[in-house]
């Protein structure tokens, strides 16, 4: 069965300064994807980014990167330059193996930016 | 810039009562999605339909929840009767997949659901 999970519960970061949220996963399947999503207080889920099983490169989009190391089956969320409003949930979530459409999605890490 | 929308955002109601949460996908997504949030349980997968048709609704109590499609531009949650446990935010998400395991799937702003 696939599991992901999320060890940070909560993390409080300075204003401009990087964060990096953890990720591990577990599957026997060689062909997934990862996601990051962003649910700030108002409750929304945003999705952020996501890395193929096959990508070469690690993902990036804007301020985000992911920091996939598949050996480790990990898929580390990296913000850069954090902001103010980068303070809220964050969940990383994997595709099934066979009905990739669904995702299992992990417990979530809360990130606070400190001013 | 193209979202799902979802309504109502926040619905109190007393147990027993018949609930109905619609959500709007984006348009031209073929696939859209149910979840549910709890602090309990986290994220879970209600039901999701692909051009309509139901695929999997295995995550869902029948016997109190139904899902349907009547249109590609609509889909609704229902719960008869709903009951305190059901109190939960609710989800809807769309994305144009082609099952692959990259798809990315777009959410709504989530219907908050208090039964009393």
């Amino acid at each position: 069965a696939q599991k992901i999970t999320q060890t940070q519960p909560g993390m409080f970061v300075q204003e401009k300064e990087a964060v990096t949220l953890d990720c591990t996963y577990d599957t026997s399947d060689p062909s997934y994807g990862l996601f990051w999503y962003k649910q700030p207080s108002s409750g929304e889920m945003i999705f952020l980014i996501y890395q193929g099983s096959y990508d070469q490169q690690n993902a990036t989009e804007g301020r985000y990167s992911l920091n996939f190391q598949k050996a480790r089956k990990s898929a580390n969320l990296v913000i850069s330059a954090s902001q103010l409003g980068d303070s809220a949930m964050y969940f990383c979530a994997m595709s099934h193996p066979i009905r990739n459409e669904k995702l299992t999605f992990g417990t979530g890490t809360r990130l606070t930016i400190i001013p | 810039d193209a979202r799902v929308t979802q309504t109502p955002r926040h619905k109190v109601t007393e147990m027993g009562q018949e609930v109905t949460m619609r959500c709007q996908p984006i348009l031209g997504h073929n696939t859209v999605f149910w979840y549910r949030q709890t602090m309990m349980q986290g994220l879970e997968l209600l039901a999701y339909f692909r051009n309509r048709a139901p695929l999997d609704d295995s995550g869902m109590p029948k016997d109190r929840f139904s899902a349907e499609m009547p249109d590609a531009t609509l889909a609704t949650l229902k719960i008869q009767p709903s009951e305190p446990r059901d109190s939960a935010v609710y989800f809807c998400a769309s994305g144009l997949l082609a099952g692959g395991p990259t798809d990315t799937q777009y959410f709504g702003p989530g219907t908050r659901l208090t039964v009393l």
